[in-house]
């Protein structure tokens, strides 16, 4: 069964602090990695892809990837009450839906930004 | 219009009802998909249109039938559904490039499904 794990939450962090999501997936042979951000009642928007292990910072999010131990994360530095909202881990897995492989999405962690 | 619409953006229906979600993206991308969201499950994708080859899920019920025309309209419709049913139903495109590497998906709206 190929699996991405995502800790449900909530995560409550104070505004201005860094808010660390983490996300596991099953498939070593995945090569695509995406954040994507949910509000409540709204569809899910992209925030970060990464496709190669170490690092890749934009604006006040910084993504990262370590295949070796099948494992990325998103910091939210300077964390503000509108960055509320459910964030999804999106790992591809190959040989699934297809020959470039698709998405397979974690239930999201729940992430409260407090004033 | 820009970006992934779909309509309509709720639907009530009763279990014998035949209805059709619509999708449209206006992105120029060559792949489609259908998820499925229901509440405290992750997505689900439910059917893939991509490089003009229609990729099933084999848990998705026969009551769930997509339809893609071309590369820019997706449909999927729905006849006999069951309560269970009752979920966020998510369209998305994308574009397909190298092998192996999935690109970014965007996102349309949604469609609100309840089934009575």
């Amino acid at each position: 069964q190929k699996e991405v794990e995502q800790n449900s939450g909530p995560l409550s962090v104070p505004e201005g602090a860094i808010a660390s999501l983490n996300c596991t997936y099953s498939d070593r042979g995945s090569q695509s990695f995406f954040w994507y951000r949910q509000y409540s009642g709204k569809s899910p928007e992209l925030i970060m892809s990464i496709y190669s292990n170490g690092d890749k910072e934009d604006g006040r999010f910084t993504a990262q990837l370590n295949k070796a131990s099948q494992y990325v994360s998103l910091l939210i530095r300077d964390s503000q009450p509108s960055d509320s909202a459910t964030y999804l881990c999106a790992v591809n897995m190959s040989g699934y839906g297809g020959s470039q492989g698709n998405l397979i999405f974690g239930k999201g962690t729940k992430l409260s930004v407090k004033p | 219009e820009t970006g992934v619409t779909q309509t309509p953006r709720h639907l009530v229906m009763g279990m014998t009802n035949k209805k059709s979600l619509k999708c449209e993206q206006h992105l120029g991308h060559n792949a489609m998909y259908w998820y499925k969201q229901s509440a405290k499950k992750p997505l689900e994708l439910m059917f893939v249109y991509s490089l003009e080859e229609r990729v099933e899920n084999n848990s998705v019920p026969s009551r769930f039938s997509p339809e893609c025309p071309n590369s820019s309209h997706l449909f999927l419709h729905l006849h006999t559904l069951q309560p269970e049913d009752s979920a966020l139903y998510l369209c998305a495109s994308s574009q397909e490039k190298l092998a192996g590497y999935t690109d970014t998906q965007y996102f349309g709206p949604g469609t609100r499904l309840t089934v009575l």
